[in-house]
């Protein structure tokens, strides 16, 4: 499966909207984007995947660009609570090989 | 539906003695994941269950490490004898199959201190 790379750290203030990059130039075909977020203490937790399309759930939305290198997670509104760890990591078929960087740390302030 | 359960939730231990973690997976996962997580880092796979037949233990250092899934749901993780460098916390997830479609559900993990 293909690395990713992300930004150590990233700030927001509170009501804005969070966008956290990801790096995935070696990509293929048959890869999915995924995002999760780990808050202290807790186990990561899923937010969204995509292919191709941008994708949109009650938590996120996701944009894919067309040659697939890169993608964005946006959280519309930030929130406190939505400070946390951000991973993008990338999973084909089979999935055994699945990275986790050491992601974004994203500081949402008041 | 429970998620994934994992006990105990914080375990501390002496060198050089034996510790194991258990996880149970959503119902109707196959697929089970040993992942283990450094302070400061993301989680590295350690052990992959497809069913109960384990298909990817590359990265499990097997002179101290073993696991199994009898019956193809829950999970044993042991670790013996403990040493410092495991002070770790291990998480076990699950997914409902290895295609990419698919994403991982994650317990709240164990938090191993080893003194």
């Amino acid at each position: 499966d293909a690395k990713t790379t992300q930004p150590p750290s990233m700030d927001c203030a509170e009501g804005r909207a969070a966008n956290l990059p990801c790096n995935h130039s070696t990509i293929s075909g048959n890869e999915y984007v995924y995002w999760y977020r780990q808050i202290h203490s807790q186990g990561p937790q899923y937010i969204i995947h995509g292919l191709k399309n941008n994708e949109t759930n009650e938590m996120a939305s996701l944009i894919i660009t067309e040659d697939r290198k890169s993608s964005t997670l946006i959280l519309p509104h930030a929130t406190l609570r939505d400070t946390a760890v951000y991973y993008c990591i990338v999973r084909g078929t089979g999935g055994f090989k699945t990275i986790f960087g050491a992601g974004t740390r994203l500081f949402v302030k008041a | 539906e429970a998620g994934v359960v994992q006990s105990p939730r914080y375990k501390i231990i002496e060198k050089k003695q034996p510790v194991a973690f258990w996880c149970n997976p959503i119902s109707g996962h196959n697929t089970l994941y040993w992942y283990r997580q450094n302070l400061g880092q993301g989680p590295e796979l350690l052990i992959r269950y497809e069913n109960e037949e384990a298909v990817d233990d590359s990265q499990l250092p097997k002179d101290r490490f073993s696991a199994e899934r009898l019956k193809g749901v829950d999970s044993t993780l042991k670790i013996q004898p403990a040493e410092l460098g495991d002070s770790a916390v291990y998480l076990c997830a699950s997914s409902l199959s290895t295609g990419g479609n698919y994403g991982y559900t994650f317990g709240s993990g164990t938090r191993l201190t080893v003194v």
